[in-house]
């Protein structure tokens, strides 16, 4: 089936540093979102992107919907942390339904004190 | 407001059990949907309803995995009978069809064991 490439697949960080993550397709998506999952959580929503080279910021997050339509990436400014957990990208496909939203693989952020 | 709620949150159980995972989403929501999440093959869609009728269940594993929506607050995950390689840990998340962009809201998960 479809899939998302997210990378990288892990991340080890000082705190305070930047982070950058990002997901790519084959296929052209109208819709990207961004999701964090704590341990024994399930994944909350960060970001939603809907149109093509759209920019959101949430706090010290930002993340851009690629104007290929074909990729995204999140950025974490100054990480602290609490933002240790599992970043995931999520598309859905151009004219999809809910149905159609498919999940990258998931970036594990670990931030180092 | 409360969110998409599930149980059991935890569940072991011995190979050829049935297990049932409950979820509740959240009111005013018409699509629910079943995921499974494991470390090798990530988020998997099971099933998704629209307005409490299965829409596309491609994703079920085999027939040893079913899911009914009775009314628009409850849903089941049912497995029967259960194995090892059913080990995972299943979401339901809920979102309004038709609503901008459609996000979901996931609950915090069944984690299953399967001895």
């Amino acid at each position: 089936g479809q899939q998302l490439n997210q990378s990288p697949q892990s991340m080890f960080i000082q705190e305070g540093e930047d982070v950058s993550m990002n997901c790519t397709s084959s296929s052209i998506f109208n819709t990207w979102l961004w999701y964090k999952q704590d341990p024994g959580e399930g994944p909350v929503l960060l970001i939603a992107l809907y149109k093509a080279g759209e920019l959101t910021s949430n706090g010290r997050l930002t993340a851009q919907f690629g104007i290929t339509r074909k990729d995204s990436f999140l950025n974490i400014s100054a990480s602290i942390p609490s933002d240790v957990g599992i970043y995931f990208c999520a598309g859905r496909n151009y004219g999809g339904s809910q149905g159609n939203l498919i999940f990258g693989k998931g970036t594990k952020l670990s931030v180092k004190p | 407001d409360a969110g998409v709620i599930q149980s059991p949150r935890h569940e072991v159980t011995e190979m050829g059990q049935e297990v049932t995972l409950r979820c509740k989403p959240i009111s005013g929501h018409n699509s629910l949907f079943w995921y499974r999440q494991t470390m090798m093959r990530g988020l998997e869609l099971l099933i998704y309803f629209n307005n409490n009728v299965p829409i596309d269940d491609s994703g079920m594993p085999e027939d040893r995995f079913s899911a009914k929506m009775p009314n628009a607050s409850f849903s089941t995950l049912k497995i029967q009978p259960s194995e090892p390689r059913d080990s995972a840990v299943y979401f339901c998340a809920s979102t309004l069809a038709g609503g901008i962009g459609g996000e979901l809201f996931f609950g915090e998960g069944s984690r299953l064991t399967v001895l």
